[in-house]
């Protein structure tokens, strides 16, 4: 099994909706992340948590909130989707500063 | 400016050539200096590290760190197929809050 998964693997959604992206991992790990990547632009950080009482927001956080279920659980939410929010979703555990485990990606497209 | 800065390519090269990947900062304060690998609907995966400035070997891949010039490269001797890849460039360190900064990645093909 993956150690870091993410649902759903693929998503579209209208203008206007809210949408929950979800990550899990098995390694144990404090620190979790939340990226998207575009075409171009490369992997922006959107949030970070070093654990479930720590949350801190990155560089592109505008239109996105998180929470920190668990040590394990690290969920993505877009209140009001708009379309350039389409992206690809990356979520990474980390528990060095040299190494991040990222997930399988969320391809999420707002329409 | 931004923290990390990398040429997107494309990059296309025949088997067996070798393959030279760059990146520029900014940030005097990075510590770690990371290449990661990403295949097509992949997640990224770390390709390799090094700590502070010097080389580091790993098979057919060399990491080289220049702090002084704030650039850091990537070379693949001998390069497959297999090496068809997008390569992102990532740095970090404990002055910048454990955050990871990533280029842009360079996208490689290698033709048999």
């Amino acid at each position: 099994d993956a150690d870091v998964t993410q649902t759903p693997r693929n998503r579209i959604t209208k203008t206007g909706k809210r949408i929950m992206l979800e990550c899990s991992q098995t390694k144990g790990h404090d620190r979790m992340y939340w990226y998207r990547q575009d075409p171009g632009l490369g992997l922006r950080l959107i949030y970070y948590s070093f654990d479930v009482k720590d949350i801190n927001k990155g560089e592109i956080s505008d239109g996105y909130s998180v929470s920190r279920q668990a040590q394990a659980k690290f969920s993505l939410s877009l209140e009001s989707a708009i379309p350039n929010q389409t992206a690809l979703y990356f979520c990474a555990t980390s528990d060095q500063n040299y190494e991040q485990y990222f997930g399988p990606g969320t391809r999420l497209t707002v329409t | 400016q931004k923290e990390v800065e990398q040429d997107p390519g494309p990059l296309s090269v025949p088997e067996g050539a070798i393959v030279s990947l760059n990146c520029t900062y900014s940030n005097s304060a990075f510590q770690y200096f990371m290449w990661y690998r990403q295949y097509s609907r992949k997640g990224p995966e770390l390709l390799m590290y090094t700590y502070s400035s010097g080389n580091k070997e790993d098979g057919r891949f060399t990491a080289q760190v220049d702090k002084s010039s704030k650039y850091i490269s990537l070379f693949i001797r001998d390069s497959q197929p297999s090496d068809s890849a997008t390569y992102l460039c990532a740095m970090s360190g404990l002055v910048t809050g454990n955050q990871f900064y990533f280029g842009t990645g360079t996208s490689l093909t290698v033709i048999p």
